[in-house]
């Protein structure tokens, strides 16, 4: 049990559907983070959250949106999704502001998400 | 943005010690270096980190060399839940990012 849940576990959409993939830390941590794990590619990171307010957004296509609306819980809301961004969406929170030196980073299980 | 070069894959057998070995020669002198490992199936976990000195954990042992162009994790005793891919990461310290490599695909035989 890492501290850090994440829902679904697994998801297929259409490129027309609209979802949203949950995250929820359990540890306190005051920063949350998307990261997009594709086959045979190393993990990007997609999104920073600090205190609820984002503070960085890698260049991520706007059919990936964001929310953080406590500290607590993150969501990534999807639509109109190609087949490329089949992937394995993990969730990752800091105690401490990104930046942090030597800060340890938590991560979720994931959710796999199959663009169809 | 700075790199980590790992083999890609290592094979150990069971109860044996292991050496991961990673090279980072563009690091600065405030990165820290991590190394999580992701179990089939699961996110990444943390193992250890350092910036200058060896650090020990109880799950293993990270060797830094003196000039911190290459570090080394080590396990001590290998077991068959220690199969799953080994990152040496960055941390960098004004950014707060961590830029995840290939990694090293260990794989432990009975």
């Amino acid at each position: 049990e890492t501290g850090v849940t994440q829902t679904p576990r697994h998801l297929v959409m259409g490129m027309t559907n609209k979802k949203s993939l949950k995250c929820e830390q359990h540890l306190g941590h005051n920063a949350m983070y998307w990261y997009k794990q594709s086959a045979k590619k190393p993990l990007e990171l997609m999104f920073v959250y600090s205190l609820e307010e984002r503070v960085e957004n890698n260049s991520v296509p706007s059919r990936f949106s964001p929310e953080c609306p406590n500290s607590s819980h993150l969501f990534l809301h999807l639509h109109t999704l190609q087949p490329e961004d089949s992937a394995l969406y993990l969730c990752a929170s800091t105690l401490q502001a990104p930046g942090a030196s030597g800060d340890t980073q938590y991560f979720g299980p994931g959710t796999r998400l199959t663009v169809l | 943005d700075a790199k980590t070069t790992q083999p890609n894959s290592m094979e150990s057998n069971e109860e044996e010690p292991v050496h991961l070995p990673c090279n980072h020669s563009t690091i600065s002198g405030t990165d820290y270096i991590h190394w999580y490992r992701q179990l089939p199936s699961q996110g990444p976990e943390y193992v250890i980190h350092g910036l200058t000195s060896n650090v020990n954990n109880r799950m293993a042992s990270l060797a830094i060399a003196e000039d911190r162009k290459s570090s080394t994790l080590i396990l001590h005793r290998a077991t068959l839940r220690d199969a799953a891919v080994y990152y040496c990461i960055f941390f960098y310290n004004q950014g707060g990012k961590l830029i995840f490599g290939q990694g090293t695909e260990l794989s432990v035989k009975p």
